[in-house]
């Protein structure tokens, strides 16, 4: 089936330690992004990629790196310098730029800093 | 970026028709009118958009107003799993991100 998925679902971090974040799809979306979810929060755009070897920084970029060399996948680092990680992690693609156009969401990972 | 404005939580009957309304008075021309829902624990889902004329797919409705500062989701008969959040969201044409607000709770009842 196509689809995005996300590993893993449950994550757990010592302070300190940077943790990749996977992201994986095939539909054969051009464009992919990274949102964080705080608990009863909207989610917030960290990181976008609109094609290959190119990407974009969001509204909540620091601490956080990208990289996006296949189509397909789209990890994300959580780096030390966040100051505040615990969070619910979403990603997401589109066949193109967003407007016409609906975006596709994985299930999630939840990153807890212990 | 165009904002919204949805009430924070709404409750209905189950297989009662659900409206669920969104303002969105700074809308611009090329704003397309996004619903997407969110079960908890899980991603979001893409429910239904539009631009100006009012669309129906399987899973409901969308009603944008004439001036297309408001809209309306429609789901026609309410079931336990339509229980989610609702983001009612402006996303420019050709545009690079999805700006999610805090959403309508929606709660559905027995």
């Amino acid at each position: 089936d196509g689809g995005i998925t996300q590993s893993p679902k449950y994550l757990f971090r010592k302070e300190g330690q940077n943790v990749t974040l996977s992201c994986e799809q095939n539909l054969n979306h051009d464009a992919m992004y990274w949102y964080r979810q705080d608990p009863g929060q909207g989610l917030r755009l960290i990181y976008y990629s609109q094609i290959v070897n190119d990407f974009q920084k969001g509204d909540i970029a620091e601490g956080y790196s990208v990289s996006r060399e296949k189509k397909e996948s789209f990890p994300l680092t959580v780096t030390s310098a966040q100051k505040n990680p615990t969070a619910f992690y979403l990603c997401a693609s589109s066949m193109g730029l967003l407007g016409n156009t609906e975006a596709f969401f994985g299930q999630g990972t939840r990153l807890t800093v212990v | 970026d165009a904002k919204t404005t949805q009430p924070n939580s709404m409750e209905s009957n189950e297989e009662e028709p659900v409206h669920l309304p969104c303002n969105h008075s700074t809308i611009s021309g090329t704003d397309y009118i996004h619903w997407y829902r969110q079960l908890p624990s899980q991603g979001p889902e893409y429910v239904i958009h539009g631009l100006t004329s009012n669309v129906n797919n399987r899973m409901a409705s969308l009603a944008i107003a004439e001036d297309r500062k408001s809209s309306t989701l429609i789901l026609h008969r309410a079931t336990l799993r339509d229980a989610a959040v609702y983001y009612c969201i402006l996303s420019v044409n050709a545009g690079n991100m999805l700006t999610f607000g805090g959403g309508t709770r929606l709660m559905v009842k027995p």
